[in-house]
């Protein structure tokens, strides 16, 4: 069964730093989202992407953050200089279409120290 | 404002037990979705059911069931004859027709514990 897949699974890095979150969407679904996980609270929205463009940001989407399709399967989110405050899971999801269920990849966890 | 609400935090049940998770949540759209997802111990989140504005349809799977009623916006699940493998946090989230793109506004989940 298809499934999205992120990479790497942990990252740490040192505040300030740049860092490269990975993801392959399903193959044939056309919306892709990146969402982040505090520890211990809840999912929240950071960015969708459709048809090679930011359709809608959250506020946390601030910028600091940017999204890249660089081919036809990889989905990125750079956070430019990274602080304590973006130690997070990172996932990314996927859909078909409008509406449609969203899949989410395994995640990547961050760590700021 | 779209918002998600479930009130419970933590739930602990004995194996076996039946429990039902609570959903309610706000929205200013006339088409929405509305969608259950698990968080196992492992930290994925599993997708378990989709459900849109129009059908108010009661759904069963297995021992999970779904029921969505409009009048008092609430979308609650029920696990029939718990299991120690349903522990997990599970969100209740809505995205709107609206927002286009339909990004998922989530609940902040509720935590079950099965105990065997």
């Amino acid at each position: 069964e298809p499934e999205v897949t992120q990479t790497p699974s942990h990252q740490v890095t040192q505040m300030g730093q740049e860092v490269i979150l990975r993801c392959v969407p399903i193959s044939n679904h056309l919306y892709f989202y990146w969402y982040r996980q505090i520890l211990g609270q809840k999912v929240e929205f950071l960015v969708s992407f459709y048809n090679n463009e930011i359709s809608e940001k959250s506020e946390i989407f601030d910028d600091q953050f940017s999204v890249e399709r660089p081919d036809g399967s990889n989905f990125t989110l750079k956070i430019r200089s990274t602080k304590l405050e973006d130690s997070a899971m990172y996932f990314c999801a996927s859909s078909e279409g409008w509406g449609a269920e969203q899949f989410f990849g395994p995640g990547t966890r961050l760590t700021v120290l | 404002a779209q918002k998600v609400t479930q009130a419970q935090t933590e739930i602990s049940v004995v194996e076996k037990e039946d429990v039902t998770l609570d959903c309610v949540y706000e929205t200013r759209d006339t088409t929405y979705y509305l969608f259950w997802y698990k968080q196992p111990p492992s930290g994925e989140l599993v997708f378990l059911i989709r459900r849109n504005s129009f059908d108010e349809q009661n759904e069963i799977s297995g021992r999970y069931s779904w029921n969505f009623q409009k009048s008092t916006s609430s979308f609650n699940f029920t696990i029939t004859a718990s299991q120690v493998v349903d522990s997990a946090v599970y969100f209740c989230a809505l995205s709107e027709a609206l927002s286009g793109n339909t990004p998922l506004v989530f609940g902040k989940g509720t935590r079950l514990s099965v105990i065997a």
